[in-house]
This record gives C-alpha cells, structure tokens and sequence, in this order.
C-alpha cells in the first residue's frame, strides 16, 4: 500500500506560471514532510521541508502548504522557470526520522 | 567534493551473480539510509543505519540483501543470486540527525541484471 500518493505524473507549465504538485498520507504518525528535486541522473536533492504544526513554508520561489485535518500537502513553485525542469518527490517520514515513504514523483517541464 | 559518494556508478552483471555497492556517507553524518528507485517511481526505502546499528529495515526486502556499516561509516549493500527484477538505481542518503534531518542524496548505483 503507498503511504505517499502524488499528482499529477506530469506537469507542463509556461515560464512565469505557477507549478503545483499535490501529496495526499494516512499515517498519523508521520510529522516531517520534505520536498525534494531531481535531475536526470542524479540523486535527489532536498528542497524544502515542513512539519504539521504550521500551515504554509516559503523558501524563495518555493512554499509548501500543509493541511493537517486533509492530510494533504503541496508544493508551489512560483514564478516557474525552464531550470525547473525536474522531477519533484514529495515524501513522508515519523518523528524518529528511521524510514521515509516517498511519492511517485511529478515530472515537471517549464517551457520558455 | 565532501558529498555522499557510490561506488560503482554504473554494474552489470549476470543473473544468479552477487554484488556488492559502496557508500560513503558525509563524515559527520551518522544516518545512512539506503533506497532503490526504479524507472518513473519515487525511492523506495531499503534500510536505515544510525551509526553501526541497522535500525530499520523493509519487510519487502529479500534476505538475499544485506547492509553493513561497520564502525558507523562507509556502508556497503549486498544483493546475493541477482535477479533481472533487481534491475534499478540503487541510492545512498545520509543525514546528520540535526534539526530538520536533511539527507543528502548521492548519485547512485545504477545495476542492470543480465
């Protein structure tokens, strides 16, 4: 059973546009949720991060919004540029940070 | 460079052989996770180090891998009687347990069985 569900698989946006990438759990018990990009060949790489005592996380061009009662989370990158173009995992972990659940990923193309 | 460092980059090799990879985490990283992604998936977790000690492991994981960090650095992960189905990236991440537990990702193994 996925712990993590993403959408959409992919995404195409024009550059300036708004990139939205949504993340749904179940478990209660997770309580850090972080971002992380990729770029073809190469391992992902830690974006952004947001834990459930707050709602919304701004870092740069980057917010996550969490919504705790919906257990949903999402990632909105604004101003999109084309070196945006990566895929984009959302994932899910406990409050011992011993295992982490990721999402399918979102494969994300800004065109110029 | 100081980053998470996998050795091989690239292994091929013939069904029923073993193989064994390398990680070297961040020096004062005393997390070390390792994962396995598959073409358009996200990384699936394998196993978990905090130090020496292996604290997680997924029960989907065949007693045909094993992880070992001796002395709570490098780590290597061993598949035994390789099989096409463990076709995929194999990934390294190590964190310093510090504040928001940042892992960092290295560039992974990436093994194709014959």
């Amino acid at each position: 059973q996925q712990q993590v569900k993403q959408s959409p698989q992919s995404l195409i946006v024009q550059k300036g546009g708004i990139s939205i990438i949504n993340c749904a759990y179940e478990n209660t018990a997770f309580d850090y949720f972080p971002w992380y990009q990729q770029f073809p060949g190469k391992g992902p790489a830690l974006l952004i991060a947001i834990r459930p005592d707050v709602s919304e996380k701004k870092e740069g061009r980057f917010t996550i919004s969490f919504n705790k009662s919906a257990k949903q989370f999402s990632l909105h990158i604004m101003d999109s540029q084309p070196g945006d173009s990566a895929t984009y995992f959302c994932a899910a972990t406990g409050h011992n940070f011993n295992k982490f659940y990721f999402g399918s990923g979102t494969k994300l193309n800004v065109k110029p | 460079d100081t980053g998470v460092s996998q050795d091989p980059r690239h292994k091929i090799t013939k069904r029923g052989q073993n193989v064994t990879f390398r990680c070297d985490p961040i020096s004062e990283h005393n997390r070390l996770y390792w994962y396995r992604q598959t073409l358009g998936q996200g990384p699936e977790f394998l196993t978990y180090f905090q130090n020496e000690a292996q604290l997680e492991k997924s029960r989907l994981l065949s007693d045909r891998f094993s992880a070992e960090r001796p002395k709570g650095s490098f780590s290597t992960l061993e598949i035994q009687r390789t099989e096409q189905g463990d076709s995929a990236m194999y990934l390294c991440a190590s964190s310093s347990g510090q504040g928001g537990n940042s892992q960092y990702f290295g560039a992974g193994t990436r093994l194709s069985v014959l």
